[in-house]
């Protein structure tokens, strides 16, 4: 059955540094792949979408890469800020004629300042 | 546009009893999902619409779990009889025509039934 794994520990990180989160699957060959940002008490939001014919995709301090041979995709943030502490969660297209997205479990990010 | 609009934010009730949970999409979209959010297993898909139609409902656990969509603009689903394991956030998401790409997320019902 395919499945999706990302960093299960939470992760604390020092204002301005760059956060790095893993998003690994298996047993799928997703046509897109999605990172959500979801704040306590309130619905995932959508951040980017990154195709499977492409490596890299940035979005002012967000950058997504997408390794299809690994079967990975990792979230960066730059410049990290305390506002950007809250759970990103990884989303993967499941193609076929009914596709549906099937998510990771999140992992926390906190930024101290 | 308001985003999309979940009834109740919270609901708590006992064993056996029927729960309505009721989502308002984003005026236009014409995808509509229904997930389920636990710790244990995160965001799980229960069913989707598109067109108003149900395309998936592999996702729902149970012939406890129903969902409609009557119109565009208005869908339920309703739990009966409920039981403690479905204690959850409920969340509703829609999508723009033509693609399942970028889902808009509402706030979510927490359901916590004794």
């Amino acid at each position: 059955s395919q499945k999706i794994e990302q960093n299960s520990e939470a992760l604390n990180i020092q204002e301005g540094k760059t956060a790095t989160l893993t998003c690994n699957y298996t047993n799928y060959s997703p046509a897109y792949l999605q990172w959500y940002r979801q704040d306590p008490g309130r619905g995932p939001v959508f951040l980017l979408l990154i195709r499977e014919n492409e490596k890299e995709k940035r979005k002012e301090r967000l950058k997504v890469t997408f390794d299809t041979t690994l079967k990975q995709s990792l979230f960066h943030i730059t410049a990290s800020q305390p506002a950007d502490s809250a759970t990103y969660l990884c989303a993967l297209d499941t193609g076929g004629n009914n596709r549906k997205l099937i998510w990771g479990l999140g992992t926390s990010l906190a930024v101290n300042p | 546009d308001a985003g999309v609009i979940q009834s109740p934010r919270h609901e708590v009730t006992e064993m056996g009893q029927e729960v309505t949970l009721r989502c308002k999409p984003i005026s236009g979209h014409d995808y509509l999902f229904w997930y389920r959010q636990t710790m244990m297993r995160g965001l799980e898909l229960l069913i989707y619409f598109n067109n108003n139609v149900p395309i998936d409902d592999s996702g729902m656990p149970e012939d406890r779990f129903s969902a409609k969509m009557p119109n565009a603009s208005f869908s339920t689903l309703k739990i009966q009889p409920s039981e403690p394991r479905d204690s959850a956030v409920y969340f509703c998401a829609s999508s723009q025509p033509g693609t399942q790409e970028t889902q808009y997320f509402g706030p979510g019902t927490r359901l916590l039934v004794l």
